[in-house]
């Protein structure tokens, strides 16, 4: 599986937009980037995902380098239930093998 | 969005002893389901990929024998942990893959299953 580097920890204050890097230089031209984030004692839960073009939802925004080996995720606008490790993956093909292979993420924490 | 559900959230058990715990896509079916555990301050760690009707693809390292999985039908997986000794106390968590919106490349996670072995 393709790596991903992401620091360790961030810190943002609540109500200010959060810019979360992540590395991805090993990245094939089929891998998907996916973001999941996983509030303390709680399952991951899905974020955002996207191939080549940048993507917004409801809850955040992917912006994803021309080269394709790096990517950030945006939250506009930070609240502290954003508090959360977020991890960057990269994912085969849709229809392939599927899993995810979480690295260590980016522990954020979000000041009042 | 889809909802999967585990169960018991929480399992406390003597050494020696055997532990199932159930992880049910409630409003979808899921032909795939993920195992993962993790320990305290670490990353999720893929423990098994588990098909519907056959038999799962257990990760390197990963006993077979130690964390049996079950796949029965399109809603349910079962893991159970078997003998189990204090250094499988960790959190387990599952994650379902929903037949109809494979396409959609989403996973969605259970609450996790927090097991502590005396």
């Amino acid at each position: 599986d393709a790596k991903t580097t992401q620091p360790n920890s961030m810190e943002s204050n609540e109500e200010e937009p959060v810019h979360l890097p992540c590395n991805h230089s090993t990245i094939s031209g089929t891998d998907y980037i996916h973001w999941y984030r996983q509030l303390p004692s709680q399952g991951p839960e899905y974020v955002i995902h996207g191939l080549t073009s940048n993507v917004n939802n409801r809850m955040a925004s992917l912006a994803i380098a021309e080269d394709r080996k790096s990517s950030t995720l945006i939250l506009h606008r930070a609240t502290l239930r954003d508090a959360a490790v977020y991890y960057c993956i990269l994912r085969g093909p849709q229809g392939g093998a599927q899993k995810l292979v979480f690295g260590q993420g980016t522990r954020l924490t979000i000041n009042p | 969005g889809a909802v999967v559900s585990q169960h018991p959230s929480r399992v406390i058990c003597k050494s020696g002893t055997s532990v199932k715990i159930e992880c049910r896509s409630l409003d979808f079916q899921a032909t795939t389901m993920f195992w993962y555990r993790q320990f305290p301050k670490q990353s999720l760690m893929l423990m098994a990929t588990s098909n519907e009707g056959s038999k799962a693809t257990y990760e390197q390292g990963v006993e077979k024998d130690k964390f049996l999985i079950n796949h029965a039908s399109l809603t349910l997986s079962t893991l159970t942990v078997t003998s189990a000794h204090p250094e499988d106390s960790s959190f387990y968590i599952c994650s379902a893959l929903a037949a109809g919106l494979a396409n959609t490349g989403e996973l969605f996670f259970g609450e996790g299953s927090r097991l502590t072995v005396l």
